[in-house]
C-alpha cells in the first residue's frame, strides 16, 4: 500500500481564497483524521471520521472550515474562505477502528495564506 | 479525562549517550500507548506501540519503551544515540471513551549533538 496519501503538498494561496486539501486513507481502514500543526499551538485534532460518518467535529476551528468523507478512499477539508491565520501544515491521518492500533499519516500539505 | 504529559519540550543528549523522552499519562482503565518520530517536513511516523503484555516494547530504529503501571509512565528509550535520531516525539494514548481517538502530547524536540 502506499500509504496515506495528500494532496497537495504545498499550496499558496491569497486571503479570502477557498482551498482544498484532500486526502486518500490506506485501503481497509475506516476511521480517518484530520489535523492542524504548528509552532504555536502544536498539533490539533480537527475532525475524526469513523465508517465516513463525522465522529467528533469539536476541534474545527470556525464555520470556514468544513470536511467530507464522501468514500471510505476519499476525504477533503475545505477552507473557505481563507485567512492567514490558517497557515499551518494540514496532516489526514488513517487507521482500523480497533484501540489496539496505529494511526498512519500523510507526509501532510503546508498550507500558506498570503 | 484521558490525557498525555511531555514534560520535557527538549532533550539534549551527546551521539552515543543513552537517551530518554519521558511521557506519562492518564487514563480510566487499561492504556493503549504509542509513540511517534517526525522528522523535518515530513509526516508523523509510527514508533512502537503497549497493548498489553511485557512491559518493555521494542521498535523501530533502535527504540524501545517500558511501561510502568504504577508511575502512570511510558518513557521511550535508546541505549546508544545517533545524530539522525534528531527529530521531534510524540507520546499519544487511546482515548477509550472518546471513539478511541489518540491523545497526544505536546512533544519532545530531541537533539543529538555529535
Amino acid at each position: 500500500d502506499a500509504g496515506v496519501i495528500q494532496s497537495p503538498r504545498h499550496e499558496v494561496t491569497e486571503m479570502g481564497q477557498e482551498v482544498t486539501l484532500r486526502c486518500k486513507p490506506i485501503s481497509g481502514h475506516n476511521s480517518l483524521f484530520w489535523y492542524r500543526q504548528t509552532m504555536m499551538r502544536g498539533l490539533e485534532l480537527l475532525i475524526y471520521f469513523n465508517n465516513n460518518v463525522p465522529i467528533d467535529d469539536s476541534g474545527m476551528p470556525e464555520d470556514r472550515f468544513s470536511a467530507k468523507m464522501p468514500n471510505a478512499s476519499f476525504s477533503t477539508l475545505k477552507i473557505q474562505p481563507s485567512e492567514p491565520r490558517d497557515s499551518a501544515v494540514y496532516f489526514c491521518a488513517s487507521s482500523s477502528f480497533r484501540a489496539n492500533t496505529e494511526a498512519f499519516f500523510g507526509q501532510g500539505t503546508r498550507l500558506t495564506v498570503v | 479525562a484521558q490525557s498525555v504529559a511531555q514534560p520535557e519540550d527538549q532533550v539534549n543528549v551527546a551521539e552515543g549517550n543513552p537517551l530518554t523522552v519521558k511521557c506519562t499519562y492518564s487514563v480510566s482503565g487499561n492504556p493503549y500507548l504509542f509513540w511517534y518520530v517526525q522528522y523535518p517536513n515530513r509526516g508523523l511516523q509510527f514508533l512502537l506501540k503497549y497493548i498489553t503484555g511485557d512491559n518493555l516494547v521494542k521498535g523501530s530504529y533502535g527504540f524501545e519503551a517500558e511501561f510502568n503501571k504504577s508511575q502512570t509512565s511510558f518513557h521511550l528509550k535508546k541505549p546508544s544515540a545517533l545524530v539522525s535520531d534528531s527529530a521531534l516525539y510524540f507520546c499519544a494514548v487511546r482515548d477509550m471513551d472518546s471513539n478511541y481517538q489518540l491523545i497526544w502530547g505536546a512533544g519532545t524536540k530531541l537533539i543529538i549533538k555529535p
